[in-house]
């Protein structure tokens, strides 16, 4: 256990909807980080948030958002969703800026 | 911009048996490196890093691995692999830029496949 949690584990939705997936960092942990892994593009980065400011962005389509919060959990929104959206979507933390990354288990997104 | 290579798609060893999984990555500084492993249905767990200092360093479940800058590799080693190390197997490069656009981001690898037979 990594002490990083993710939820929902699964979701199945349908082409065009919206989903929210949700991360909780490591206790003390300032850094999130979200990264989709597929059968086809393999583990990318997607996008970084230190202490509530965007630091660092992958190729995160428009459709993609995300944010921090106060507490320190973020939310992964992704809109207009296409069959090829489809993926495990993971969640890291990290104490710092840098540093080794502490995944969560994922999130399964199904898009039908 | 920053890529790692992972030769070996799937890799098949017995139960016993030595093991050495292949990194070579691209970065035009000093790297920081990773190794990951993930079982079926989970997510990454941290095995071992090298940021800088001792090019052989340790991980947990008795693995190492070597950076060796002249060949741009760090090579993921176990004497005696157990029938509970299948798994994939991910290098990570990170680019740690302060002030650049990558600060914090991870490149993987396309993943090693372990299969071990009894």
């Amino acid at each position: 256990d990594s002490g990083v949690t993710q939820t929902p584990k699964h979701l199945i939705t349908a082409t065009g909807q919206r989903v929210t997936l949700r991360c909780s960092p490591r206790s003390g942990d300032l850094s999130v980080y979200w990264y989709q892994q597929s059968l086809d593009q393999g583990l990318q980065f997607l996008i970084q948030y230190y202490n509530g400011e965007e630091r660092a962005k992958g190729n995160i389509l428009e459709r993609f958002s995300a944010q921090q919060f106060p507490d320190l959990h973020s939310e992964l929104n992704l809109s207009s969703l296409e069959l090829g959206d489809s993926a495990l979507y993971f969640c890291a933390s990290s104490v710092a800026l840098a540093g080794e990354q502490y995944f969560g288990p994922g999130t399964r997104l199904t898009v039908t | 911009a920053q890529s790692v290579t992972q030769p070996d798609i799937h890799i098949t060893v017995s139960e016993g048996a030595s093991l050495e999984l292949r990194c070579n990555y691209s970065y035009g500084a000093t790297p920081y490196l990773f190794w990951y492993v993930q079982s079926p249905g989970q997510g990454l767990q941290l095995l071992l890093k090298y940021f800088s200092g001792d090019t052989l360093v340790q991980g947990i479940k008795g693995f190492e691995a070597e950076f060796k800058r002249s060949q741009s590799s760090f090579n993921l080693r176990k004497p005696s692999v157990h029938w509970s190390d299948a798994a994939e197997y991910f290098c990570a490069v990170g680019a740690f830029n302060a002030g650049g656009t990558s600060y914090g981001k991870l490149t993987f690898g396309q993943g090693t496949i372990l299969t071990v037979h009894p």
